[in-house]
């Protein structure tokens, strides 16, 4: 099972909301990732957590603050979004080796579509 | 530091024709391909991969890429599209503890 799930799938908020978005995978990774996804581009990386920790954060504004509970679960919290930021969210996840060059595949969820109003 | 290049952002082609998407990388040091697909108003999934051993490495769906070392490539083809597989399709890259990188992505387009 390579599995990653994201929920909502939709979001819709105003400028001055906090909103949660949440992915769940149960496939014993220990890597998670958030990326952001605009129109007819790549994704954009914008956190990655190994073992729970923040690994690499790259220079995404706070308004964006990630959160990783458990092994299992990767929350990114919303507050104070502009417009701009409207985009496909992205999470992955992805075995992480500590010893030598690991491969890390990412598998990827569905992602939830956020629209800023 | 490394990079994906993907020269085509669009391939338009007729159902049952024969298709090749391309994609160049560039690293200093040994390196893991990856292709994705993207659906309309979906996540990304794995395609295939090529981590190491063959060279040729193919998916469930009849799409297969070959590693190409001295050219740097790791081309994406299939002998004949249907026209479900019109999508987004992005080549990555990921060399030593660096994170994946993509290339710009090329849309796939069938039509009947």
């Amino acid at each position: 099972d390579t599995e990653v799930t994201q929920t909502p799938k939709h979001l819709v908020m105003g400028m001055t909301n906090k909103k949660s978005l949440k992915c769940e995978q149960h496939m014993g990774h220990r890597a998670m990732y958030w990326y952001k996804q605009k129109a007819k581009k790549p994704p954009e990386l914008m956190f990655v957590y190994s073992y729970e920790k923040l690994s690499i954060n790259e220079s995404v504004p706070s308004r964006f603050s990630p959160e990783c509970p458990n092994s299992s679960l990767l929350n990114l919290h919303l507050h104070a979004l502009q417009p701009e930021d409207s985009a496909l969210y992205l999470c992955a996840s992805s075995h992480f080796r500590v010893e030598g060059v690991g491969t890390d595949t990412q598998y990827f969820g569905p992602g939830t579509r956020l629209t800023v109003l | 530091a490394q990079s994906v290049t993907q020269l085509d952002s669009q391939v338009p082609v007729f159902e049952e024709a024969p298709v090749e998407l391309r994609c160049n990388y560039s690293s200093s040091v040994s390196v893991y391909l990856f292709w994705y697909v993207q659906y309309p108003n979906q996540g990304l999934q794995l395609l295939l991969k090529y981590l190491s051993g063959s060279t040729l490495v193919e998916s469930i769906n009849g799409f297969e890429a070959e590693f190409n070392k001295s050219q740097t490539s790791f081309h994406l083809r299939k002998p004949s599209v249907h026209i479900s597989d019109t999508a987004e399709y992005f080549c990555a890259v990921k060399a030593g503890y660096s994170t994946l990188t993509f290339g710009k992505g090329t849309m796939l387009l069938v039509s009947p």
